[in-house]
């Protein structure tokens, strides 16, 4: 057990649906990330938390999605008006936050999206 | 553009026979590489990684990876395979920033 948990572990939508996703990280750790993992691929990188700051997006984070992360502790991770592409594993994973790219990350379950 | 190539989706291998998983990778900085293992209804879990130092690592359950900077590949290896390996394996490249890079995965597969 990573000790990063992730909720729901699976969700079901229609499309145009908005859906929230949380992640709680391991309770020291100032990182936390999210990926976006489809069927035979790697987890793609979305954006990532230093505390409560987001740092960095990536532009596969079009304006429907939106990540939050209010007190430096758990996150949520908002997509709205869903759309069939946006079906996906969502993962999570956090770090101690102290050397930028040395750091092992843990990773949460996921969430599974599915949108019909 | 930093970049990860796993170029097997799969690999097979008999159970004790040494196993390897190759991964090259393409960044324009110093190169900190990771490799982490899938399994099914699981989160990522890590193996090991390379920051500095022997190019040779240790990683959990058995695992070694050899940094080659001129070949600039991090392949994964271990003596002798169990058929408990079989999973989905990453290798995964950043060169300092916060934005990790992951190759497609090689799937592993140990026949008893």
């Amino acid at each position: 057990d990573t000790g990063v948990s992730q909720d729901p572990r699976h969700k079901i939508t229609k499309r145009g649906q908005n859906v929230t996703f949380r992640c709680d990280p391991i309770s020291e750790h100032n990182r936390l990330y999210w990926y976006r993992q489809t069927l035979g691929q790697g987890p793609e990188f979305l954006t990532y938390f230093q505390n409560e700051a987001q740092l960095e997006k990536s532009r596969l984070l079009s304006d429907r999605f939106s990540a939050e992360r209010p007190k430096g502790s758990f996150s949520t991770l908002e997509i709205q008006r869903t759309e069939q592409g946006d079906s996906a594993m969502y993962l999570c994973a956090s770090s101690p936050g102290r050397i930028a790219g040395q750091e092992t990350q843990y990773f949460g379950p996921g969430t599974r999206l599915l949108v019909l | 553009a930093q970049s990860v190539a796993q170029p097997e989706d799969q690999v097979n291998v008999a159970e004790g026979n040494p196993l390897t998983v190759k991964c090259t990778y393409s960044v324009s900085g110093n190169p900190y590489l990771f490799w982490y293992v899938q399994y099914p209804n699981r989160g990522l879990q890590f193996l090991l990684k390379y920051i500095t130092g022997d190019n040779l690592v240790k990683g959990s359950y058995g695992f070694e990876a050899e940094f080659n900077k001129s070949q600039t590949s991090f392949h994964l290896k271990k003596p002798s395979a169990l058929v408990s390996d079989s999973a989905l394996y990453f290798c995964a490249v950043d060169t300092g920033g916060f934005k990790t890079i992951f190759g497609a995965g090689t799937r592993l597969f140990v026949k008893a």
